[in-house]
Parts: structure tokens; C-alpha cells; sequence
């Protein structure tokens, strides 16, 4: 169980367009997800906390106009770079919190963005 | 301020041999800590976890981590590594007083050398 799945895996798109990445919980319900940055050889930077039916907290310095959170159900949420540019290019990575652990998460598989 | 440091940012070690990768925390409430693994264009596995009782914590892939309150650390251990065993390795910690935000460390290199 505690399966988190992301979509795309893989995404390549031109500078100034957006780009959807979802996130989702296959078997259990997910009240808090979280997505992250990952840059090279970088440890992960968390940029918001998102909540179900909630507005996302953003992480300082992270653009909430650039960096648009949806947790629009207990199983999706979705991250949608807005007007993205070269240096938006990242693996993006989401977890989600699991309801019967003590803080624990769970993370999904990462979606690697190329903005050419 | 709370952190996590990983001392080493890469360790090599040949197969079959034991393995320490470091981990110590700053935080002046209680903790949950946690050992992640990554490999290539992957997400995060998790290893191993500490939430309470006993300190020695047992995890996948025959990893162990010891908890130690007194020098803030939860280092992570293998008796014997194998080629496969080659991925970053991740300390996070998550303080009981927040939201489950999880603070991760910069991350640690294994190398398993044949």
C-alpha cells in the first residue's frame, strides 16, 4: 500500500508555455501533499505544502503565481508551471502525507521538466 | 534553527565491505527521522524510520540506523554492501511540532566500487 504516482514522467516543452504535473495517491485518502524541487546533485527543496481544499503554503522564495498548487480531491494534486522558462528545467518530485503515520510520507517518482 | 547535516557528500566503498553514512540533526524538540534512498531518475524509497522505542531501527535491503539523542545523530549502517546498493542516500527529519514538513540533508553519494 501507499503507492503515489506522478504524470507526467517525462516532460519537454517551449519557453513561455505551462505545464501540468499530477500527483496522486492510488490507495489511500491524502489530506496533506507536498512538492519539491531537485535540482542535480541537490537534495530536494520543499516549495509548498498543499492541502486539500485548501490554498497551498508556499515555502519563501518560491513564486506562487509561477508555481500554481490544486488539491482539488483527497487522491490528486496537481502542479502547473506557469509561463515556464529554461531555468524552471528541474525534476519535480510530490509526496503525500499517509493518515495513519506519524508524519510520514510518501514519495511519487518524479517528473523530470526540460523547458527548451 | 532546525537542520540535518550529512557530513559525507560521497562515500566509496568496495563491495562486501561495511558501510557508515553520517547524519546529525539540530532541533530542540522531539523528532522523527528518516532514511531515504534514491536511485537515478527516481523518486524516494524509504529505507528506514525512527519514530519512537527502541533506538537501533532495522530497515530494507539489510540497512540499520542507530538513534542517538545524546549526540543528535542517526547514523546509517551496512555490514555488507553490494554494486547494487550504488544511490544517493537521504537523511530527512520531520519535528513533531510542525506540519510534516520533512527537512532533508544534502544527500550522500554511495559508490559501491566491484
Amino acid at each position: 500500500g501507499a503507492v503515489v504516482s506522478q504524470h507526467p514522467s517525462r516532460v519537454i516543452c517551449k519557453s513561455g508555455t505551462s505545464v501540468k504535473i499530477e500527483c496522486r495517491s492510488l490507495d489511500f485518502q491524502a489530506t496533506t501533499m507536498f512538492w519539491y524541487r531537485q535540482f542535480p546533485k541537490k537534495s530536494l527543496m520543499l516549495m509548498a505544502t498543499s492541502n486539500e481544499g485548501s490554498k497551498a503554503t508556499y515555502e519563501q522564495g518560491v513564486e506562487k503565481d509561477k508555481f500554481l498548487i490544486n488539491h482539488a480531491s483527497l487522491t490528486l494534486s496537481t502542479l502547473t508551471v506557469t509561463s515556464a522558462h529554461p531555468e524552471d528545467s528541474s525534476f519535480y518530485i510530490c509526496s503525500a502525507a499517509i493518515p495513519w503515520g506519524a508524519n510520514e510520507q510518501f514519495f511519487g517518482p518524479g517528473t523530470r521538466l526540460t523547458v527548451l | 534553527a532546525q537542520s540535518v547535516t550529512q557530513l559525507d557528500s560521497q562515500v566509496p566503498v568496495f563491495e562486501e565491505a561495511p558501510v557508515e553514512l553520517r547524519c546529525n540533526y539540530s532541533s530542540s524538540v522531539s523528532v522523527y527521522l528518516f532514511w531515504y534512498v534514491q536511485y537515478p531518475n527516481q523518486g524516494l524509497q524509504l529505507l528506514l524510520k525512527y519514530l519512537s522505542g527502541s533506538t537501533l531501527v532495522k530497515g530494507i535491503n539489510g540497512f540499520e540506523a542507530e538513534f542517538n539523542k545524546s549526540q543528535t545523530s542517526f547514523h546509517l549502517r551496512k555490514p555488507s554492501v553490494h554494486i547494487s546498493d550504488t544511490a544517493e542516500y537521504f537523511c530527512a527529519v520531520t519535528f513533531s511540532s510542525n506540519t510534516g514538513k520533512l527537512i532533508f540533508g544534502q544527500g550522500t553519494t554511495l559508490q559501491v566500487k566491484p
